[in-house]
């Protein structure tokens, strides 16, 4: 059973604060870990799908970081705006199925 | 893009009702449509999974004769909720994919049962 972990919970930051939290998954096995940013009433938008160790994406100002060997991710903003403010939630893939964290919720406040 | 609807947004209902919601793939063709639903605070946790034709395949725990899944046509997938009851209330969410990894979500459904 994998058993993804997302942290912090929720994070407050100012408008222009770079910002970054963790997605930690079981190392064995790892097939891809997706990255999605859900506002509310909105539906999850993918961000990044990433696959090799070392792996670096970049969308815009989201850039994600990948460790297989260590079983981590890290996703980076620069400079947040108040239209960052989302929850990001990030899953590890096994052959069609996605075992989701419980989120990070970001707040930018201008 | 890549967008997915889903119908109702919401929904309230009496115990013992079953309530029917729906999931299209609006510009693309769903080989896949995947549900999912979360309770507070907790994460999104699939429920099944379905092809196009085929019948769905259910995670454990998952009762099969409760979620009735149906993925008809390549656009469109339909959960039903038979006899709900309270701890049935939850948010309902559904994700299409073809023929790749990347899934697309729907805004999901809040189902309250009375």
């Amino acid at each position: 059973i994998l058993n993804v972990e997302q942290s912090p919970q929720s994070l407050h930051v100012q408008e222009g604060d770079s910002t970054n939290f963790t997605c930690s998954f079981p190392s064995s096995n790892f097939y891809a870990l997706h990255w999605y940013r859900w506002e509310t009433a909105k539906s999850p938008e993918a961000l990044f799908v990433m696959t090799l160790n070392g792996d670096e994406k970049k969308k815009g100002r989201i850039s994600a970081t990948l460790n297989t060997k260590e079983g981590y991710s890290y996703l980076y903003i620069k400079g947040s705006q108040p239209e960052d403010s989302a929850t990001y939630l990030c899953a590890s893939a096994g052959f069609q199925k996605l075992v989701f964290g419980t989120g990070t919720r970001l707040l930018v406040s201008p | 893009g890549a967008v997915v609807s889903q119908h109702p947004s919401w929904v309230i209902c009496k115990s013992g009702t079953s309530v029917k919601i729906e999931c299209r793939s609006l510009d693309f063709q769903a080989t896949t449509m995947f549900w999912y639903r979360q309770f507070p605070k907790q994460s999104l946790m699939l429920m099944a999974t379905s092809n196009e034709g085929s019948k769905a395949t259910y995670e454990q725990g998952v009762e099969k004769d409760k979620f009735l899944i149906n993925h008809a046509s390549l656009t469109l997938s339909t959960l039903t909720v038979t006899s709900a009851h309270p701890e049935d209330s939850s948010f309902y969410i559904c994700s299409a994919s073809h023929r790749s990894d990347t899934q697309y979500f729907g805004p999901g459904t809040r189902l309250t049962v009375l």
